[in-house]
């Protein structure tokens, strides 16, 4: 089993459409938790950390829930702009830092 | 300010060849990351490094593959003899005493026939 596991897609969706990536985790001593986004032929760049109370940032949402260990991103009003890979990653204890574990990512794809 | 360096951009090379990247990270940051991105199987981390040391290199997929940090600004990635398998996209990342934003470079697009 993945350590990070995500739907691939990928998500069709028309501009001002709201959708929701959900990502499962297996390692319950993971600490932190975000979205990254990757665009094609891109490296990944930080989207955006995942806190437990869950947190906002403009049109995403990200929000966490530990017993179930399942992470959720949630974009509002979507916009060409935001076709791109989504990437859910877990921080895991490793040596003294924290190892970042990536899912395989989501793919948005946001048609006019 | 310059983000993560990494070159070549793109290789293409026939197996059994030597293939050498090259990564220059972020100016102060002290961990520096190897990556490796197949559609498969995603992206996994290969080694890190932090001040110059190797620390866990448990990623890399067997002893072909060898990683160098001679000083704080420059490290490579080699893999001696190349292979099609090896066919990838490799970022290096680095990031400040281990604090988990890690900032990626462009990546290197490798192709073994």
């Amino acid at each position: 089993r993945k350590e990070v596991e995500q739907d691939p897609g990928p998500f069709n969706v028309p501009e001002g459409a709201t959708v929701a990536f959900n990502c499962t985790y297996s390692n319950s001593a993971s600490q932190s938790f975000f979205w990254y986004r990757q665009d094609c032929r891109k490296e990944p760049k930080l989207l955006m950390s995942v806190y437990s109370s869950g947190n906002e940032d403009g049109r995403f949402t990200a929000q966490l829930n530990r017993a179930s260990q399942y992470i959720s991103l949630l974009i509002r009003d979507s916009k060409l702009s935001d076709s791109a890979t989504y990437l859910c990653v877990v921080s895991t204890p490793n040596t003294g830092f924290q190892k970042l574990v990536f899912g395989t990512g989501t793919r948005l794809l946001v048609s006019p | 300010d310059a983000g993560v360096i990494q070159s070549p951009r793109h290789e293409v090379t026939e197996m059994g060849q030597e293939v050498t990247l090259r990564c220059k990270p972020i100016s102060g940051h002290d961990y520096l990351f190897w990556y490796r991105q197949t559609m498969m199987r995603g992206l996994e981390l290969l080694i890190y490094f932090n001040n110059n040391v190797p620390i866990d290199d448990s990623g890399m997929p067997e002893d072909r593959f060898s990683a160098k940090m001679p000083n704080a600004s420059f490290s490579t990635l080699k893999i001696q003899p190349s292979e099609p398998r090896d066919s990838a996209v490799y970022f290096c990342a680095s990031s400040y005493r281990g604090l988990n934003t890690q900032y990626f470079g462009p990546g290197t697009r490798l192709t073994v026939l």
